[in-house]
């Protein structure tokens, strides 16, 4: 069935330094994405959203990119602290419903 | 802040019995979900419920599983005849509007079924 997926099950960086966060989505019909942070022993955090009708969102050191045409979403975390230290995972919303496909995840470490 | 938060943390139950989850969601928001997350796997999409009623399911959600909301703060998950896949993290969540907008997460309720 239709997924989403992560390419990268861990990445690490340097403390400073800016993050990639890669997805992949398979279905053609989501209109809206999340990405999500969850730390050790704690429900999933929202991040920050975008909608399909947009490329590029930006939030507080956090930026958001949808390329529609190779269903590709990806999150950038600028100057990457210890604290963003976290599984990172990335959702899709089927058009039309009230559901969420969820990937698998990518930890990101964060090194001193 | 105001949050979501579950109980129990954790439950332990024995194969065949009955468990009931427990949510109080934010208290202005309408729409509510379960979720589930196995151990090292991703989070799955259970149910959504809005107005008393179950808005989605996903193929999860057979007829081992039904949601209430009893009252005006509680939402729960129930599993009647618990199976040894059922354990994993339970989490809540609930959020203002329709399903773009924001959904704030419980901490969870880790079931494990012996």
């Amino acid at each position: 069935g239709e997924s989403v997926g992560l390419h990268l099950p861990t990445l690490s960086v340097q403390e400073g330094d800016n993050s990639i966060i890669n997805c992949a989505y398979s279905n053609s019909a989501s209109d809206y994405f999340i990405w999500y942070k969850q730390e050790s022993g704690k429900g999933p955090q929202f991040i920050i959203d975008i909608r399909s009708n947009m490329d590029k969102r930006q939030g507080q050191r956090v930026t958001v990119l949808l390329n529609k045409t190779v269903k590709h979403l990806s999150l950038q975390i600028a100057a990457t602290q210890p604290g963003d230290s976290a599984v990172y995972f990335c959702a899709e919303k089927f058009s039309g419903t009230y559901k969420y496909i969820f990937g698998t995840g990518t930890r990101l470490k964060v090194l001193a | 802040e105001p949050e979501v938060t579950q109980t129990p943390s954790h439950q332990v139950t024995q194969m065949g019995q009955e468990v009931i989850l427990r949510c109080v969601p934010i208290s202005n928001h309408l729409y509510f979900y379960w979720y589930r997350q196995i151990l090292g796997q991703k989070v799955e999409f259970l149910v959504s419920f809005y107005n008393n009623e179950i808005s989605e399911k996903s193929e999860i959600f057979d007829d081992q599983f039904s949601v209430e909301r009893p009252d005006g703060s509680n939402f729960t998950l129930k599993i009647r005849s618990t199976k040894l896949e059922d354990s994993a993290m339970y989490f809540c969540a609930s959020s203002v509007g329709l399903a773009d907008n924001e959904q704030f997460f419980g901490p969870g309720t880790r079931l494990t079924v012996l």
